[in-house]
């Protein structure tokens, strides 16, 4: 069975600063994706970035990016000039391309506060 | 475009009652996922539905029942509550023509049980 772990129950950052938040799995598939997922106090779970196993290039958006070590199977989502906006729960979360099931399993979330 | 909406925000009920969760997909989407997610947890998978057919579970018992309809929305049902199912309830829809197939979550409803 596939698991996902977040071992930094809290982060903090300076604002305009930069922070990782690190997330290991555990599979014995080759094809899957893995996601990062925001949920702030409204508790809307938001869809940061995502990552296609197969793909060896790291997805970036905007201020986001990721650093993807298959074979390591660590998945960590690096935040770079952060904003107040930015404190939330962040989710990490692994989905297999070969189930037919969708589902997708989360791991305990790392929660980041922005100190201005 | 209609985001996922679920109903209602949140509730409070007694141990040994039944509950019904209402999820609203977002439009065009066939496939809708629950999760339960206790307080200061991931979500957890329960179960999903594609096309009103159940299509995979999680290790959730069988008091966890589910329904989809033609129009895509769907139900959680929760019979005789027990403390441990005080959590945030969230739905996620999706289509199999998403690339990714990629999920969109619900703000969920909160449950106390009491």
């Amino acid at each position: 069975a596939q698991t996902v772990t977040q071992s930094q129950p809290e982060m903090s950052v300076q604002e305009a600063e930069t922070v990782t938040l690190s997330c290991t799995y555990d599979t014995s598939e080759s094809d899957y994706y893995l996601f990062w997922y925001k949920q702030p106090p409204s508790r809307q779970m938001i869809l940061v970035i995502r990552q296609e196993a197969y793909k060896q290039q790291n997805a970036t958006e905007n201020r986001f990016s990721v650093n993807f070590q298959k074979a390591a199977k660590s998945f960590s989502l690096k935040i770079s000039d952060s904003q107040l906006g930015d404190a939330a729960m962040y989710f990490c979360a692994y989905r297999s391309s070969t189930s037919g099931t969708y589902k997708y399993i989360f791991g305990t979330g790392t929660r980041l506060k922005v100190l201005a | 475009e209609t985001g996922v909406t679920q109903s209602p925000t949140h509730l409070i009920k007694t141990r040994g009652q039944q509950v019904t969760l209402r999820c609203s997909s977002q439009s065009g989407h066939n496939t809708v996922s629950w999760y339960q997610q206790a307080l200061g947890q991931g979500p957890q998978f329960i179960f999903q539905y594609y096309r009103e057919e159940e299509n995979g579970r999680g290790n959730f018992p069988p008091r966890f029942s589910g329904l989809q309809f033609p129009n895509y929305s769907s139900e959680l049902n929760v019979n005789a509550l027990e403390l441990d199912d005080s959590a945030l309830y969230l739905c996620a829809s999706s289509s199999a023509r998403l690339e990714n197939n990629e999920q969109f979550f619900g703000p969920g409803t909160r449950l106390t049980v009491l």
